[in-house]
């Protein structure tokens, strides 16, 4: 089955800073890659998500890049604010059936 | 449209006791999915279900039951807790099982003592 790697698990910047968080995955026919977000007390909410015929998406502060060759997508946000502090899960899944599964987190604190 | 709602949000049991999460969606999404969250884990499934009346079984089913009552209702029900168990536990939806946004509950947290 799949298997989703993320780097880094703790991740903390300086208010205004830019922080980049990395995933790989194992499945070569997996298609479908999601990025939630995760404040505390609450569920996972979608904030991005990038398909493999694409290899790169951006929305405002938010960036993913995908290389589907090294089998790795990435999450970028810019000019990062205190309300950006979450934990952060990448997730990735095949066409058919649609079976999530995630990577392991990103706890990122934003300084202010 | 309240979303996906999950009762109850805490819950503490004793080893062997039963209990079942339900969980409700109000979006008419057609599948939905019940995962547990541990910490440095991620999220892992425990059982989905693609349409009313189908019902499988995800990445770690053991020591888990699950019923789709109807289109909007997804419950899962632990017939004998143990301690493995405790955790925190999210029901999502999504409109279908293609490539669709799996929206979620706000959690359920569950310790097993």
């Amino acid at each position: 089955g799949e298997n989703v790697e993320q780097h880094p698990s703790t991740l903390s910047v300086q208010e205004g800073d830019s922080a980049v968080i990395k995933c790989t995955y194992s499945d070569s026919a997996s298609n479908y890659f999601p990025w939630y977000k995760q404040e505390l007390g609450k569920g996972p909410q979608l904030i991005i998500d990038i398909r493999s015929n694409v290899g790169e998406k951006k929305d405002q502060r938010i960036a993913v890049t995908l290389n589907k060759t090294a089998k790795h997508f990435s999450l970028h946000i810019t000019e990062t604010q205190p309300e950006d502090s979450a934990v952060y899960f990448c997730a990735a899944s095949q066409a058919a059936g649609n079976k999530l599964t995630f990577g392991g987190g990103t706890r990122v604190l934003v300084k202010p | 449209n309240a979303g996906v709602t999950q009762t109850p949000k805490f819950q503490v049991l004793k080893t062997g006791q039963s209990m079942t999460l339900q969980c409700a969606q109000d979006m008419n999404h057609n599948s939905m999915y019940w995962y547990r969250q541990d910490p440095g884990m991620g999220l892992r499934l425990i059982y989905y279900s693609a349409s009313e009346g189908t019902t499988d079984k995800g990445e770690v089913p053991n020591g888990y039951n699950v019923s789709r009552l109807n289109k909007r209702e997804f419950s899962l029900r632990l017939e004998s807790a143990a301690p493995s168990q405790t955790s925190v536990y999210f029901c999502a939806s999504s409109l279908d099982q293609g490539r669709s946004t799996q929206y979620f509950g706000p959690g359920t947290r569950l310790t097993v003592l």
